[in-house]
This record gives structure tokens, C-alpha cells and sequence, in this order.
């Protein structure tokens, strides 16, 4: 059984601090690892597809990185804003082309 | 770019009906697309792959004669939950997928998501 784990569950931060979460992944079969932000309401939101090893992508203030070799990516905010409030899904896609999911990091931003 | 709707947004019905919810991507050809199941605090499930023109390809213990998927365009899917029961009261969610890589610059494995149908059945 593929298993996706995201810590932690939830996140309260005050405007400005910066955060970080983690997604673990299997390392065998790696073909992609996905990151989602999912406001309520709403559709999730594609932030980043990572696929090498040692990737590093930014949009904003938001950055990946991916260590396909030990299977884990870490997403980073940076200054966080109020409108950052979101669940944050990470996706393992193997070999195969289906998504796995992690539960979702909650993250919660006071002004 | 990149959109997709789902409706409806929420569904209310009696045991033993049929309920359709429909999945389009509004600007973008979806060759493949994807239906999800979320239980309360549980991740986002996989159901069914389909390909536009063939027949969806089912998870593991996922009832195919229960779950109805239909990808008869290039745009548009639909999931008909057959004789629904209480047990299949759940957060439904499509996305789709342009293989060939939408103009937005997304990598062609970007998956674009519906905003979710949540079932209620009584």
C-alpha cells in the first residue's frame, strides 16, 4: 500500500512568520511529486509538479524542494498572509500516473 | 486558463436514486480525467480514470456498475451514483488533464480540479 503522509495536520501561524510543512513519499517508483492549495469552496489549486531530485521551485513566496532518494518535499511560506489560509495537499504520482494523497496540512493564518 | 466546474456543488437525496454530476474543463481539452471520493478527514480517494472514448479504468474496490462514469467529449465526464445509499454520502471531486500540456506551461501531469459535489443521501 502507497502511503502519503503530510505533518503536521494543522497550523496556526500570526501574519508574517514563515512555515514549513513536510510530505513523505515512497522512494521506489517515483515519477512526480504534486502540491496543491485548497482554499474552501474552491477547486484545488496546481502549485508546483517536481519531479528531479534536489528540485527547488518558487512561485511567490512559496517554495518546494524534493529528496526523491530519502522521499520527502518540503513547502515553505515566506512572510505568511492571511490570504496563505488554505489545506495544502501534497501528491505522489507513480510510474503508473494516479495521484496519491496526503491527508492535507491545515494552515491558518491570524493578521 | 486551465478551469474546470462540477455540478452540482452539493446534492441531497432519497435512498435507492440516481444522482449525475457532471465534470467540463472549460477551456482546455481534457483527454483524461480523474474522479476522487473524500470521507471526513480522510484523503482524496481515487475511484476511476478516464479516457475520453473508452471505458474508465476502476480502483480496487471501487463498484463500477455503482459508479457510472461516462467521458463521452473531449470536455466533459459525468459520475452517476446508481441506487445511492447513505454509505456513498461523500465529497465527490473531478479533475482533468490535457496530455499534451495546456498553453498555460504547466507540466502535462498537472491535474486542474473541480471545486467538489458533496452527497447527501438519506
Amino acid at each position: 500500500i502507497l502511503n502519503v503522509e503530510q505533518s503536521p495536520q494543522s497550523l496556526h501561524v500570526q501574519e508574517g512568520d514563515s512555515t514549513n510543512f513536510t510530505c513523505s513519499f515512497p522512494s521506489s517508483n517515483f515519477y512526480a511529486l504534486h502540491w496543491y492549495r485548497w482554499e474552501t469552496a474552491k477547486s484545488p489549486e496546481a502549485l508546483f509538479v517536481m519531479t528531479l531530485n534536489g528540485d527547488e521551485k518558487k512561485k511567490g513566496r512559496i517554495s518546494a524542494t524534493l529528496n526523491t532518494k530519502e522521499g520527502y518535499s518540503y513547502l515553505y511560506i515566506k512572510g505568511s498572509q492571511p490570504e496563505d489560509s488554505a489545506t495544502y495537499l501534497c501528491a505522489f504520482n507513480n510510474q503508473g500516473g494516479k495521484l496519491i494523497f496526503g491527508q492535507g496540512t491545515e494552515l491558518s493564518v491570524k493578521p | 486558463g486551465a478551469v474546470v466546474s462540477q455540478h452540482p456543488s452539493r446534492v441531497i437525496c432519497k435512498s435507492g436514486t440516481s444522482v449525475k454530476i457532471e465534470c467540463r474543463s472549460l477551456d482546455f481539452q481534457a483527454t483524461t480525467m480523474f474522479w476522487y471520493r473524500q470521507f471526513p478527514k480522510q484523503s482524496l480517494m481515487l475511484m476511476a480514470t478516464s479516457n475520453e472514448g473508452s471505458k474508465a479504468t476502476y480502483e480496487q474496490g471501487v463498484e463500477k456498475d455503482k459508479f457510472l462514469i461516462n467521458h463521452a467529449s473531449l470536455t466533459l465526464s459525468t459520475l452517476t451514483v446508481t441506487s445511492a445509499h447513505p454509505e456513498d454520502s461523500s465529497f465527490y471531486i473531478c479533475s482533468a488533464r490535457d496530455i499534451l500540456g495546456i498553453p498555460s506551461g504547466d507540466p502535462p501531469e498537472t491535474q486542474y480540479f473541480g471545486p467538489g459535489t458533496r452527497l447527501l443521501v438519506l
